[in-house]
């Protein structure tokens, strides 16, 4: 069953921000909520994960709303090897459990 | 370091054929899934496996998909009398789970095409 809700597909200019939002209001106190990325022909890309805190790695910044019901994926400075499906995705800790990937949202870096 | 590898990378199956699929995970990563990826689709997944126990098999089509891991390191996905519904991406991941939560890093996959 789907617990993430995204947009199918957006586009972001090029060095711009990328700003992907998702929600996934049915989310449990224990879930985190993961971000992957497919580029095309490629196997799915780890970005970053959280539980409530916000979080910032070398790849992108995770903002996750105060009731943990929505986030929002940003990649600051858009490349066109961003050009990809993200996907959202919420999963329960305590060890190995399989993702749901949904059908996440396509977004395309223009030029 | 290496990450995941999986071979073929393309296989091409007449209809009634067996395939063997292989995945090498990252070294000492103890978990171990399988997805399946059909054109346009998110990945599904498969099976999972714990070192050399599979734990969970629920995600399977059907009797004719097969998975194992003898040894804890290789695993290799068998699906008997392929049929062209089998036609998609499959992708191996690997985690070490840690505390709290593993992330899963997945192979590149390889692409079935039933013919």
């Amino acid at each position: 069953d789907a617990k993430t809700t995204q947009p199918p597909s957006m586009d972001c200019a090029e060095g711009r921000a990328a700003n992907l939002p998702c929600n996934h209001s049915t989310i449990s106190g224990n879930e985190y909520v993961y971000w992957y990325r497919q580029i095309h022909s490629q196997g799915p890309q780890y970005i970053i994960h959280g539980l409530k805190n916000n979080e910032t790695n070398e790849m992108a910044s995770l903002i996750i709303t105060e009731d943990r019901k929505s986030s929002t994926l940003i990649l600051p400075h858009a490349t066109l090897r961003d050009t990809a499906v993200y996907y959202c995705i919420v999963r329960p800790g305590g060890g190995a459990n399989n993702l749901f990937f949904g059908t996440g949202t396509r977004l395309t870096v223009i030029p | 370091g290496a990450g995941v590898s999986q071979s073929p990378r393309y296989k091409v199956a007449k209809r009634g054929q067996d395939v063997a699929l292989r995945c090498d995970p990252i070294s000492g990563h103890v978990s171990l899934f399988w997805y399946q990826q059909a054109l346009g689709q998110g990945p599904e997944f498969l099976t999972y496996f714990q070192n050399e126990a599979q734990l969970d098999k629920s995600g399977l089509p059907s009797d004719r998909f097969f998975a194992e891991r003898p040894e804890g390191s290789v695993s290799t996905l068998k699906i008997q009398r392929t049929q062209q519904e089998d036609s998609a991406v499959y992708l191996c991941a690997s985690s070490f789970p840690g505390h709290g939560t593993d992330t899963q890093y997945f192979g590149p996959g390889t692409r079935l095409t039933v013919l």
